[in-house]
């Protein structure tokens, strides 16, 4: 069956960068996209951008765009975000999503948590 | 405020059907599919429903979807204590080229 194995919780300073994986099993991994969603304390869900597994091409929310690098390592199956000039309000749980197709089918991860505290 | 709009909170008693709304516009909703998620507290979403009333394998019956123009419902009946959780809906925007939720919806179990 499907599985994402996501890398353990961090912390980091306002300013510093921390970078999330998320191991993937169970499925061709060169498939459809893998989206990062995050989640802030006590908050809703929100979309920082894709990665298209194939081809490598990327696609961000606007918000993120120019902070935001997302990878993916066919050899190892996994893919990779990460969020530079780290701000409090980045605190939150990260999740990476795998979208199977078109269809929107989607398989989650357990959720990364990032603290950014000075 | 998010671009979907759902109610924060739904209740209902055991055995009862409640219903939640999902209200978006014609770049999402309404030239998109939508899919529903359950949140228990400290868990991941859990996908209950995808392209619109799709159920995964292991989705009971009781739990169904529906689309019409550029709104969604997620519908719930015989209610139980189990499904006392946090429900989002979510689909893709065309104008701004990315993956929009709703605000989510509370549901408490009376």
């Amino acid at each position: 069956q499907v599985q994402l194995v996501q890398s353990g919780a961090e912390v980091r300073k306002p300013g510093a960068s921390v970078k999330v994986s998320c191991k993937a099993s169970g499925y061709t991994f060169a498939g459809y996209y893998m989206h990062w969603v995050r989640q802030a304390p006590g908050q809703g869900l929100e979309w920082v951008g894709r990665i298209n597994q194939k081809s490598g091409d990327t696609n961000f929310a606007q918000k993120f765009q120019g902070r935001v690098t997302m990878t993916r390592d066919t050899s190892t199956s996994t893919a990779s975000m990460e969020l530079s000039r780290l701000r409090s309000d980045d605190t939150a749980v990260y999740y990476c999503v795998y979208t199977v197709s078109t269809s929107g089918f989607d398989y989650w991860g357990q959720g990364t948590l990032v603290t950014v505290s000075s | 405020q998010s671009v979907l709009t759902q109610p924060p909170s739904a209740s209902g008693t055991p055995g009862q059907r409640v219903t939640i709304s999902c209200s978006g516009s014609s770049s999402n909703i309404g030239s998109n599919t939508v899919n529903w998620y359950q949140q228990l507290p400290g868990t991941a979403p859990k996908l209950l429903i995808y392209s619109n009333n799709q159920r995964p394998s292991g989705v009971p019956y009781r739990i169904s979807g529906s689309k019409s123009g550029t709104s969604a419902s997620l519908a719930i009946s015989g209610l139980q204590s189990e499904d006392e959780a946090d429900y989002f809906c979510a689909t893709w925007d065309d104008s701004l080229n990315g993956r929009l939720f709703g605000g989510g919806t509370r549901l408490t179990v009376l």
